[in-house]
């Protein structure tokens, strides 16, 4: 079945530092692929996506390219801020009809803490 | 606008007992989806729900139920609570079709006591 893979975390960062967190996937279809932000005591928002190989989504000063040959779609940002610190899960779609109509697939999510 | 809303915020019950969860979506969004997160894990797909009519279903036992209403609304039901239910259940609307962007409400945290 479809699954993503985060690295393990919880991430602690100063601020300005450079940001990177793994993500991987196995998916049956063709995937769009999805990183979403959970800050505390909030639902998920959607912070970029792909929705096709070598596409880069972008948001915010946040960064990852879809690479369907190494099956993975890295979260990067070159200067991390305080109010940057949240969950971030990654998610994929896999385009295809049927019951998986619109059916997201979640990582376990990396905490992220950036200190001043 | 108004986002995604959901009722109650909280909620507590006992093992065994039936809960009915609410969500209200976008106005204009006619697909509802729900998840559960369990502490310190990603959401699980649990339903979604298009135009009145279940779409998709994730592997979640019989004791989990939801249906959609004409106002395009949802409500998650769970019978025979088990403390494994305790999670965060979090519902997510859509305007139509497999391309759209979900759009998460807040979430109703349940404690199964």
């Amino acid at each position: 079945g479809d699954s993503v893979t985060q690295m393990e975390g919880p991430v602690t960062l100063s601020e300005e530092a450079f940001l990177t967190i793994n993500c991987t996937y196995t998916a049956t279809g063709y995937p769009s692929l999805f990183w979403y932000v959970q800050y505390p005591g909030e639902g998920l928002q959607l912070l970029l996506k792909a929705t096709k190989a070598d596409d880069k989504g972008s948001n915010k000063g946040f960064e990852a390219t879809y690479r369907k040959e190494t099956t993975s779609f890295h979260l990067e940002k070159g200067s991390v801020q305080v109010s940057d610190s949240a969950v971030y899960f990654c998610a994929l779609r896999v385009n295809a009809g049927g019951t998986s109509y619109g059916k997201l697939t979640f990582g376990q999510g990396t905490i992220l803490t950036v200190h001043p | 606008d108004a986002g995604v809303t959901q009722s109650p915020t909280h909620l507590i019950k006992t093992r065994g007992q039936h809960v009915t969860l609410r969500c209200s979506p976008i106005s204009g969004h006619k697909s509802v989806s729900w998840y559960q997160q369990v502490l310190g894990q990603g959401p699980q797909f649990i339903f979604q729900y298009y135009e009145k009519e279940e779409r998709g279903r994730g592997n979640f036992p019989d004791r989990f139920s939801a249906r959609q209403f004409p106002n395009y609304s949802s409500e998650l039901n769970v019978n025979a609570l088990l403390l494994g239910d305790s999670a965060l259940y979090l519902c997510a609307s859509s305007l139509a079709g497999l391309g759209n962007e979900q759009f998460f409400g807040p979430g109703t945290r349940l404690t199964v006591l």
